[in-house]
């Protein structure tokens, strides 16, 4: 099974809707991240999350919010989905701020 | 501020040539990590490489290679006798050492291996 799950993996939805992404992992890391990409822009960090109490925003964090469920879970929530929301959405875990992130296999979004 | 370019947007080459990314970041710090993560079409990210801004010896695994120059800033990857399933978007990125600051991605490059 993978480490880091993200559900749906594809989702189309119309402006206006609230919608939420789910983030799992089974590798026992306390950090955990939400990241946008775009054609030709890369990747965006939306939220970060270092422990459960901790919620850090990112770059590009209006329009969006999250919970951190518990050291394994962290949802993003878009409460009023827009059109230029339509993205591939990856969530991530890390297991200290010095090594590598492990990603999820991404989410696509499509707000119409 | 921490900031990555890669300047290629798209490279396109014929398989079995050798061809190489780059990477220039900035910072102001005097210990960061630099990352390199591959996403082929199907769309995951792999990590590929982490490099200590203290170690600036050069890396080769198979047919990859990073050149780290700490003196133009520069994180380059060179893939050698490149294959098809080397096409894929790869990302270089830059971590403070801070301890508290996330991931800073370049834009990508998006590598064309032709068979």
């Amino acid at each position: 099974d993978a480490d880091v799950t993200q559900t749906p993996r594809n989702r189309i939805t119309k402006t206006g809707k609230r919608i939420m992404l789910e983030c799992s992992q089974t590798k026992g890391h306390d950090r955990m991240y939400w990241y946008r990409q775009d054609p030709g822009l890369g990747l965006r960090l939306i939220y970060y999350s270092f422990d459960v109490k901790d919620i850090n925003k990112g770059e590009i964090s209006d329009g969006y919010s999250v919970s951190r469920q518990a050291q394994a879970k962290f949802s993003l929530s878009l409460e009023s989905a827009i059109p230029n929301q339509t993205a591939l959405y990856f969530c991530a875990t890390s297991t200290d701020a010095y090594n590598e992130q492990f990603f999820g296999p991404g989410t696509r979004l499509t707000v119409l | 501020a921490q900031k990555v370019t890669q300047a290629q947007t798209e490279i396109s080459v014929v398989e079995k040539e050798d061809v190489t990314l780059d990477c220039v970041y900035e910072t102001r710090d005097t210990t960061y990590y630099l990352f390199w993560y591959k996403q082929p079409p199907s769309g995951e990210l792999v990590f590929l490489i982490r490099r200590n801004s203290f170690d600036e010896q050069n890396e080769i695994s198979g047919r990859y290679s990073w050149n780290f120059q700490k003196s133009t800033s520069s994180f380059n990857f060179t893939i050698t006798a490149s294959q098809v399933v080397d096409s894929a978007v790869y990302f270089c990125a830059l971590m403070r050492n801070s301890g508290n600051t996330p991931l800073v991605f370049g834009k990508g490059t998006r590598l064309s291996v032709i068979a």
